[in-house]
């Protein structure tokens, strides 16, 4: 198995709801990884999991809050979101070597949020 | 992580070979040249990577210059749906990739 799954596929939430993302591989990737995507716009890093620890937080706002389960899934808990917060959320995978030798990460087909 | 330039777009024909440029010419030593694209409305999609040794895999071919100044993506037969945005990015022993704005590739019949 050779993907990355993401639910759902589009959703939409008003600002003062709940809401989470799920992401899951079953590639034995001991890293994985929130993007944001606006449109038009490349890909922005939001968290990246290592072992199943949070290592990296690009400066994301509270409303955002990752979680990781397990070594195969990663969430991404919405809470008060903003209008601006609506893009394509992308989770993505990897070995976890920490070696940019081996630093292909594998992408979901995104979530792609509405704020309203 | 050391910057890249791409061209915004480029044209190419289908069942030719597209070759995608790009500079890095602060790449440092322990830094990997990295492909990927992203066709429209999904997830990115890597393509290949490398040092400084030419590469080829059933994708495309990548070749870095002796100098690691600059590299070309090389699709042999382009098709249709090669049809995407395509992003160099140059990654160190970390886990980020910084996304520059890429090269949207068209493919014309």
């Amino acid at each position: 198995d050779t993907e990355v799954t993401q639910t759902p596929k589009h959703l939409v939430m008003g600002m003062t709801n709940k809401k989470s993302l799920k992401c899951e591989q079953h590639m034995g990737h001991r890293a994985m990884y929130w993007y944001k995507q606006k449109a038009k716009k490349p890909p922005e890093l939001m968290f990246v999991y290592s072992y199943e620890k949070l290592s990296i937080n690009e400066s994301v706002p509270s409303r955002f809050s990752p979680e990781c389960p397990n070594s195969s899934l990663l969430n991404l808990h919405l809470h008060a979101l903003q209008p601006e917060d609506s893009a394509l959320y992308l989770c993505a995978s990897s070995q976890g070597t920490w070696l940019a030798a081996n630093n292909e990460q594998f992408f979901g087909p995104g979530t792609r949020l509405t704020v309203l | 992580d050391a910057k890249t330039t791409q061209p915004t777009s480029m044209d190419c024909a289908e069942g030719r070979a597209a070759n995608l440029p790009c500079n890095h010419s602060t790449i440092s030593g322990n830094e990997y040249v990295y492909w990927y694209r992203q066709i429209h409305s999904q997830g990115p999609q890597y393509i290949i990577h490398g040092l400084k040794n030419n590469e080829t895999n059933e994708m495309a071919s990548l070749i870095i210059t002796e100098d690691r100044k600059s590299s070309t993506l090389i699709l042999p037969h382009a098709t249709l749906r090669d049809t995407a945005v395509y992003y160099c990015i140059v990654s160190s022993n970390d886990y980020k990739l910084s996304f520059g704005a890429g090269t949207t590739v068209t493919v014309r019949a």
